[in-house]
């Protein structure tokens, strides 16, 4: 069964550097045409879709974040990656990692605070 | 970027009803739409797929609508474990984008 897992940073300072990995494990971050997305949701709002990575390396990112967001992916670790520059209080959120729609990880809660 | 608006924002319902949840696009996105539900403190999961596509495990009480531009969730005899957010989200065209989700609570 496919399982998603985030990790990084928790606590990140003004005008710092927000870096998340995600673990995939249960299957090949190689396999099958699936996009690997990131979203986030600041506390007690909604959904914001950050971007996502195909196998080949294609990214599309949403264009509110695209001057600081870069998601890459790592095929010999079976992992993807988010890393977002020049954060601010606003950038305060839990960050999911999801292959598709289907498969979400339980999501990392990143604090953007001095 | 296409904006998805949903309606209501919050419902109050009882055990055994029946509610239904819209989703109306700012434009055509054919059936490329998804629902979520979200419990508190959990990540959002998926019911509905490409409109009308229920996920493997999901309760036939939940049903999906609708194309181009309109689309509904309907849960039929609301069960305890229904009361949760519900987030419609379009997969047509990037950026990916969400509504603003519905709050279903108890009555």
């Amino acid at each position: 069964q496919l399982q998603l897992q985030e990790s990084g940073s928790g606590l990140v300072k003004p005008s710092q550097t927000l870096s998340l990995i995600c673990a995939v494990s249960g299957g090949s971050i190689s396999s099958g045409y699936y996009s690997w997305n990131w979203i986030r949701q600041p506390p007690g709002k909604d959904l914001e879709w950050i971007g996502h990575i195909y196998h080949s390396g294609n990214t599309n990112y949403n264009p509110s974040l695209k001057s600081r967001v870069t998601i890459s992916v790592d095929r010999s670790k079976n992992q993807f990656s988010l890393t977002l520059t020049s954060v601010t209080a606003a950038d305060t959120a839990v960050y999911y990692c999801a292959r598709g729609e289907g498969n979400w990880g339980q999501g990392t809660l990143v604090t953007v605070s001095s | 970027d296409i904006q998805m608006t949903q309606s209501p924002s919050s419902l109050s319902a009882s055990v055994g009803d029946r509610v239904t949840i819209t989703c109306r696009a700012s434009q055509s996105i054919s059936t490329h739409l998804n629902w979520y539900q979200q419990k508190s403190g959990k990540a959002p999961n998926l019911l509905i797929i490409a409109a009308s596509t229920l996920q493997s495990g999901v309760p036939s009480r939940f049903s999906g609508s609708g194309s181009g531009t309109d689309f509904t969730l309907t849960i039929n005899s609301l069960q305890p474990e229904d009361f949760a957010t519900y987030y419609c989200q379009q997969s047509y065209s990037t950026p990916i984008t969400f509504g603003q989700g519905t709050r279903l609570e108890i009555k």
